[in-house]
C-alpha cells in the first residue's frame, strides 16, 4: 500500500470549510483513498473513499487530483463536533487499513 | 442495532496472565478485525477474519490468538500478557472488503483499554 503524508495538525473556525490535505505520491492504479476520523478516544469512523473521481456524501467531499498523487478531504461547514484526528489511507483492499498518525483537526469558535 | 460491542471496557492484568477480549456485531458482517492503538499512534491491525471459521494475520499478530467460531463474534486472546501489550484494542467489522465496493466501510467498537503491569 502507498504511504500517505498528512500535516500533523490544523485549525479551522466553526462554520468554515475544513480542507485536509493528503499526499500519496506512490499510489498505484488499483489503490483507493480512504478517510476515517477518530473523535477523542472513540473507535474510528468511516468518512468517504474514492479511486479517481471526486466523491461526495452527507459528511464530506473527497477531491483527488488528476494524477492521483494527492487528495483533499473537505468538510463544508465544520462544527465543534468535527474536532478529531483524520486519517488518510491508501490501499488496494479495504480489509487491510494502515492508519498513520493522521491530522489533528481543531475546530474553534 | 447495537452495532459493534466490546467486552470488557477496561482491564488490568499482571505479566503472564491470560485473557480474552470479546467482540460482537449484529450487522451480519462477514469481515471482522482486531486493531491495537498505542498512545499517540494510529491503529495497527492484529488479526482479521473474512468469515466464520477463518482467521488471518495482520501487521502485528505476535502474542495474540483469535477465533471466529460464530459469524457475529470475534475473540482476541492473550495467552501470556506482557507490558508491551498495554494498549487500547479496537474491534471492527465490515460487510465486504473489496476496495471498489460501497459496502466496505469498517464499523468500530468503543475499544477495550488494557493495562499489563
Amino acid at each position: 500500500d502507498a504511504k500517505t503524508t498528512q500535516p500533523p495538525s490544523m485549525d479551522c473556525a466553526e462554520g468554515r470549510a475544513a480542507n485536509l490535505p493528503c499526499n500519496h505520491s506512490t499510489i498505484s492504479g488499483n489503490e483507493y483513498v480512504y478517510w476515517y476520523r477518530q473523535i477523542h478516544s472513540q473507535g474510528p469512523q468511516y468518512i468517504i473513499h474514492g479511486l479517481k473521481n471526486n466523491e461526495t456524501n452527507e459528511m464530506a467531499s473527497l477531491i483527488i487530483t488528476e494524477d492521483r498523487k494527492s487528495s483533499t478531504l473537505i468538510l463544508p461547514h465544520a462544527t465543534l463536533r468535527d474536532t478529531a484526528v483524520y486519517y488518510c489511507i491508501s490501499t488496494g483492499t479495504a480489509s487491510k487499513l494502515t492508519f498513520g498518525t493522521g491530522t489533528r483537526l481543531q475546530v474553534t469558535l | 442495532n447495537a452495532g459493534v460491542t466490546q467486552t470488557p471496557k477496561f482491564r488490568v492484568l499482571k505479566t503472564g496472565q491470560s485473557m480474552t477480549l470479546l467482540c460482537a456485531q449484529d450487522m451480519n458482517h462477514e469481515y471482522m478485525y482486531w486493531y491495537r492503538q498505542d498512545p499517540g499512534m494510529g491503529l495497527r491491525l492484529i488479526h482479521y477474519s473474512v468469515g466464520e471459521g477463518t482467521t488471518a494475520k495482520g501487521e502485528v499478530p505476535d502474542g495474540y490468538n483469535v477465533s471466529r467460531l460464530k459469524k457475529q463474534n470475534f475473540l482476541l486472546g492473550l495467552e501470556s500478557a506482557a507490558p508491551s501489550q498495554t494498549s487500547v484494542y479496537f474491534c471492527a467489522s465490515s460487510y465486504e472488503a473489496e476496495a471498489r465496493s460501497h459496502r466496505n466501510e469498517q464499523f468500530f467498537g468503543p475499544g477495550t483499554r488494557l493495562t499489563v503491569l
